[in-house]
């Protein structure tokens, strides 16, 4: 059973570019989460959601950051027009469905580095 | 802002001593998760915790909940090599969505042999 994907490890953009940072969760798993780590730092919420629902995205920044999670396919976190404070490792979590969703399993994170 | 106080912030000692660590907060918590992270990875989870005053161990580590609900400890026995890496809590304030946790800034661990 393999355990949270996500992809590109690492990602390199340059200042207005658009950054999609994709997370597979894990098998039978139907909530996604995402979080950013700054350097030194630790992990801060940004978005909660289930297949199709945006369940709760009150860590996303208004504007340039969006997410998704269809009915198939990979979770979806779209940064438009990146800045240098956008620089941080992005990770997602995936929970099996069910009441208690304590049981949150990372995946290795995308590093994003905006020139 | 970071709800959580994590403490210390790094921690070096030798192998085969323990490691105390621990998260405070002004809020009230109900429940309090304990995560390692590697250099390069993302966060493994430790030991979860759902009652006020619970106790619960892990091979070498033990959590508790704190009676307060408001902090909660982790403790390593007899430190190994690999304890290296940085450790986190994470609480959940009854007020946020299930999937929504508060984490703590992270205590570095060294260990020297």
């Amino acid at each position: 059973n393999a355990g949270v994907m996500q992809n590109p490890r690492h990602l390199v953009r340059r200042r207005g570019q658009e950054a999609r940072l994709r997370c597979s969760p894990m098998k039978g798993h139907s909530h996604v989460y995402w979080y950013r780590q700054l350097p030194e730092e630790g992990l801060k919420f940004m978005v909660y959601l289930q297949k199709e629902n945006i369940i709760d995205e009150s860590g996303m920044p208004k504007e340039r950051f969006s997410a998704e999670f269809p009915k198939e396919g990979p979770s979806i976190l779209r940064i438009q027009q990146v800045v240098r404070g956008d620089s941080a490792a992005y990770f997602c979590a995936s929970s099996p469905p069910g009441l208690v969703t304590d049981t949150q399993y990372f995946g290795p994170g995308t590093r994003l580095t905006v020139l | 802002g970071q709800q959580l106080n994590q403490s210390p912030q790094s921690m070096f000692i030798q192998e085969g001593e323990d490691v105390s660590m621990n998260c405070t907060s002004s809020s009230i918590f109900n429940t309090w998760l304990w995560y390692k992270q590697d250099p390069g990875e993302g966060p493994v989870l430790l030991i979860a915790l759902y009652k006020a005053g619970e106790l619960t161990s892990n091979g070498r580590l033990t959590a508790q909940f704190g009676i307060t609900r408001k902090d909660s400890f982790l403790n390593i026995s007899a430190s190994i090599p690999s304890d290296v890496g940085i450790y986190f809590c994470a609480g959940h304030l009854p007020t946020d969505s299930w999937g929504k946790f508060q984490f703590g800034a992270g205590t570095q661990v060294v260990v020297t042999p």
